[in-house]
This record gives structure tokens, C-alpha cells and sequence, in this order.
């Protein structure tokens, strides 16, 4: 299981403003990187499942980059609502096997 | 509801004991994969399986066993109960390919509690 890292490990973002945050992966055998949300006594949602190097997914007001030469993929949060605080959870895949992230908690204070 | 399904939600047992969980995938899905939330670790991935096979081993621990049936459904079985196997356990299914590159959906879970 390979090492992947999240940072910040939490933030708070007052409501209306822009966030992002990390993922940080190997960049070596890159096969695909998945994020979750996941928020409090729930199970994980998936947001998105990136492939390709320079990847940009949409939905709503988040997005996610992803750069596999230099292993990392951010996620970024616009006009941030109370009901986008949660746990934002990376996996990388390698092997069919995924090694997840520590995750960022964001918290949106109204 | 992600239209997976996992019983029981809460299970409570003593140490040493073996206790089952179960997991049916969503209708179509062939994968299946098991991960455990425990108090100090983040999300670990144990185990997947594609239409009735192993697929892929993580973190799974030699008294912990899985197995697809033919009607998909999984079970992961755990044995020798220690205090710090006590710990959410999800499972999660996605399309019908073999690759990790499908969306994954999560069930509620089962939380287990060894004491």
C-alpha cells in the first residue's frame, strides 16, 4: 500500500469563499485517483475518478486537476456552502489495489 | 442510497469470537471491495473481488477471509476477534469491468464492536 498524502489535514473556509486542497501521490505506475466525500455518520460519495495526465473534472462547484508526472491532484471547492463541509477523501489506484488518503475536513462556517 | 446493502449495521461481540458480514452489491455491479474505518487509521482497502474472484489484497489480515458468491453477494468473514478489530466496515461495488477505474459506490456500512 503506497503512501499518499492530503494537506491541509483540515481548514475552515467562511461561507461564500473559494478553497482547495491536495493530494499527493506517487508518480510512478499511475493508474487512476479517485475522490471521495464524505461526510459525518454517512458513507463515502464519489465525486470523481481521474485517468489521464492534465485530467480537469466538474460537478457543480467542485473541481479536481490531477498531474501524474509530478504526482498530485487538487481539488477546489467555489463559493463554498455549509453543506460542503465534510471529509474530502483521495485514493490512488495501483494494482487494482487503493491506498486512500488521510483526507482534509473542511468546515464551512455560515 | 448508493443501492448497496450491508447487514447487520451494528454488531457487538466478544473477543475470540467469528463474526459474518454481508454485502450486496448494486444490481449489475460485478466488483465488490471491502475496506475498514478504524478509530486510528484512515479508510484501508482489505479486498476486492470481481465476478466471484480475487482480484486484489490490501491490508487484510490472515484471520479475515472474503468470498463473492455466484449471485454476487459478498461475505467477509472475520475470526479470532482482538479489541482492535472493532471498526466501521464498508463495502463498495462498481460496474461491471475488472479495473479500478470505475466509480465506486459505498454502502452504509457495518460497525463492529469487539469487546
Amino acid at each position: 500500500i503506497l503512501n499518499v498524502e492530503q494537506s491541509p489535514q483540515s481548514l475552515h473556509v467562511q461561507e461564500g469563499d473559494s478553497t482547495n486542497f491536495t493530494c499527493s501521490f506517487p508518480s510512478s505506475n499511475f493508474y487512476a485517483l479517485h475522490w471521495y466525500r464524505w461526510e459525518t455518520a454517512k458513507s463515502p460519495e464519489a465525486l470523481f475518478v481521474m485517468t489521464l495526465n492534465g485530467d480537469e473534472k466538474k460537478k457543480g462547484r467542485i473541481s479536481a486537476t490531477l498531474n501524474t508526472k509530478e504526482g498530485y491532484s487538487y481539488l477546489y471547492i467555489k463559493g463554498s456552502q455549509p453543506e460542503d463541509s465534510a471529509t474530502y477523501l483521495c485514493a490512488f489506484v495501483n494494482d487494482y489495489k487503493l491506498s486512500f488518503g488521510a483526507g482534509t475536513t473542511v468546515t464551512v462556517r455560515a | 442510497d448508493s443501492g448497496v446493502t450491508q447487514t447487520p449495521k451494528h454488531l457487538i461481540t466478544a473477543t475470540g469470537q467469528r463474526v459474518t458480514l454481508r454485502c450486496s452489491p448494486r444490481s449489475g455491479d460485478l466488483s465488490v471491495y471491502w475496506y475498514q474505518q478504524s478509530l486510528d487509521q484512515g479508510l484501508q482497502f482489505l479486498i476486492q473481488y470481481y465476478n466471484g474472484e480475487e482480484r486484489a489484497k490490501g491490508n487484510i489480515l490472515e484471520r479475515f477471509s472474503a468470498q463473492q458468491f455466484p449471485d454476487l453477494h459478498s461475505e467477509l468473514n472475520l475470526s479470532s476477534l482482538e479489541l482492535g478489530d472493532s471498526a466501521l466496515y464498508f463495502c463498495a461495488s462498481s460496474a461491471p469491468t475488472a479495473t479500478s477505474q470505475e466509480t465506486q459506490y459505498f454502502g452504509p456500512g457495518t460497525r463492529l464492536l469487539v469487546l
